[in-house]
């Protein structure tokens, strides 16, 4: 399965904009991005994915670069509540329409974040 | 109700013992995956079910044997566990009903934190 890159962590004050970085230098046409979060003590959530064109919605921003070798996914305001291990994910469809969406996990990011 | 409900949250069992976690879905999902999780490391998947046919089995020692009894329930039975298979044991279903794998999400359980003796 292809690779992500992230940094190990990151630290943020309550209120200001996150951005996370990922790269996935070996992605494919149909491969789609993916983050997941997992706070303490919780299974993974999801939390926004995309292909090509930047995605929002209620929890984050995802920002797509042009050559899709790398992507940031943007919280606009952190709060306490954000603070988590965040893990980027390529979503690999190898069978051509196969009805079973498995996750491979990174190793993710943890976020602190500061009051 | 978008929820996956694993029972039970914690369990200490002997390496004698045998076991079963439990998840349970109501979403309508077609496909159902056990991870396995160990302190600090990223989660890593063990089985997949789509409609209740086995689909995946991550080279998983036979000691755990997964069961999907019905579209809502998924079972991992347990025995003759060792102290190294101490770990949260998510379970995760998601939609399976014909839509591009890649382009899913999965919703996943709190977990069973297991500890063996």
């Amino acid at each position: 399965d292809a690779k992500t890159t992230q940094p190990n962590s990151m630290e943020s004050n309550e209120e200001e904009p996150v951005h996370l970085p990922c790269n996935h230098s070996t992605i494919s046409g149909t491969d789609y991005i993916h983050w997941y979060r997992q706070l303490p003590s919780q299974g993974p959530e999801y939390v926004i994915h995309g292909l090509t064109s930047n995605v929002n919605n209620r929890m984050a921003s995802l920002a797509i670069a042009e050559d899709r070798k790398s992507s940031t996914l943007i919280l606009h305001r952190a709060t306490l509540r954000d603070a988590a291990v965040y893990y980027c994910i390529l979503k690999i469809d190898p069978f051509g329409g196969s009805t079973l969406g498995r996750l491979y996990f990174g190793r993710g990011t943890q976020l602190t974040v500061w009051p | 109700d978008t929820e996956v409900t694993q029972t039970p949250k914690h369990l200490v069992m002997g390496m004698t013992n045998k076991k079963s976690l439990k998840c349970e879905q109501h979403m309508g999902h077609r496909a159902m995956y056990w991870y396995k999780q160990k302190a600090k490391k990223p989660p890593e998947l063990m089985f997949v079910y789509s409609y209740e046919k086995l689909s995946i089995n991550e080279s998983v020692p036979s000691r755990f044997s997964p069961e999907c009894p019905n579209s809502s329930l998924l079972n991992l039975h347990l025995h003759a566990l060792q102290p190294e298979d101490s770990a949260l044991y998510l379970c995760a279903s998601s939609h399976g009903r014909g839509l591009r794998a890649a382009n899913e999400k999965l919703f996943f359980g709190s977990g069973t934190q297991l500890s063996v003796l």
